[in-house]
């Protein structure tokens, strides 16, 4: 089975704050993904890997960062936390581009910015 | 600008009828349609595909159609259970694997 854990998942930061948000998948996936759930919006795709330090952006990346030093570990850091980055963020992974197309989900951080 | 829509934010059938989960897309170079489910404080489980050279796909209870024409994707759910309440996520994804999700869909099944 596999397996994605994320860090906590609950998480209250202050106002500019810089937080860190970490991902860890067991099945040697290659890539790992990361996204902002809020209602009405669905998942939002904030940043992607393909590989050890590779990045790119998604549709949302301003306010945010992502590090991947090893294989199976993918961190979202947001710089300066704000008000608007409270929402449920969720980390997937998934196999080699070609294989199969489906992600595996963590079970989410809910992080709240007062 | 969202890619993949959801326009109905939610849904309730009785147990044992037909549940039918609309989505639409505007990215034609989306080639890989995908439908998750997701509850409450859990992430999305993956629960069925379909490759853009298909029009259907079936697994159990559960069909995917796609009509490329149209970019539109529906999930039938026969017969609906009380366990299938949950939120559906419909999503799609090109070459690159990186995928967009629609805002959802509450299912709610009745007993």
């Amino acid at each position: 089975d596999v397996k994605v854990t994320q860090s906590s998942r609950y998480l209250v930061k202050r106002t500019g704050e810089k937080v860190f948000l970490e991902c860890v998948q067991d099945m040697d996936h290659e890539n790992m993904f990361w996204y902002r759930q809020d209602p009405g919006l669905g998942l939002r795709l904030i940043y992607f890997s393909y590989d050890v330090k590779m990045k790119e952006k998604g549709d949302i990346p301003e306010g945010y960062s992502v590090s991947r030093e090893k294989k199976e570990r993918f961190s979202l850091i947001l710089e300066s936390a704000s008000t608007n980055q409270t929402s449920m963020y969720l980390c997937a992974s998934s196999l080699s581009l070609g294989i199969s197309y489906e992600q595996y989900f963590g079970p989410g951080t809910r992080l709240t910015v007062t | 600008d969202q890619q993949v829509k959801q326009n109905s934010p939610s849904l309730s059938v009785q147990e044992g009828r037909i549940s039918i989960l609309n989505c639409d897309y505007t990215n034609s170079m989306f080639d890989y349609f995908l439908w998750y489910k997701k509850y409450p404080a859990e992430g999305p489980t993956f629960l069925i595909s379909i490759s853009s050279i298909k029009d259907k796909n079936e697994d159990g209870r559960f069909t995917v159609f796609l009509n490329k024409s149209a970019k539109h994707l529906s999930l039938h759910i026969v017969p609906s259970q009380p366990g299938d309440s949950a939120v559906y996520f419909c999503a799609a994804t090109g070459k690159r694997g990186d995928m967009r999700f629609g805002a959802g869909t509450r299912l709610t099944v009745k007993p």
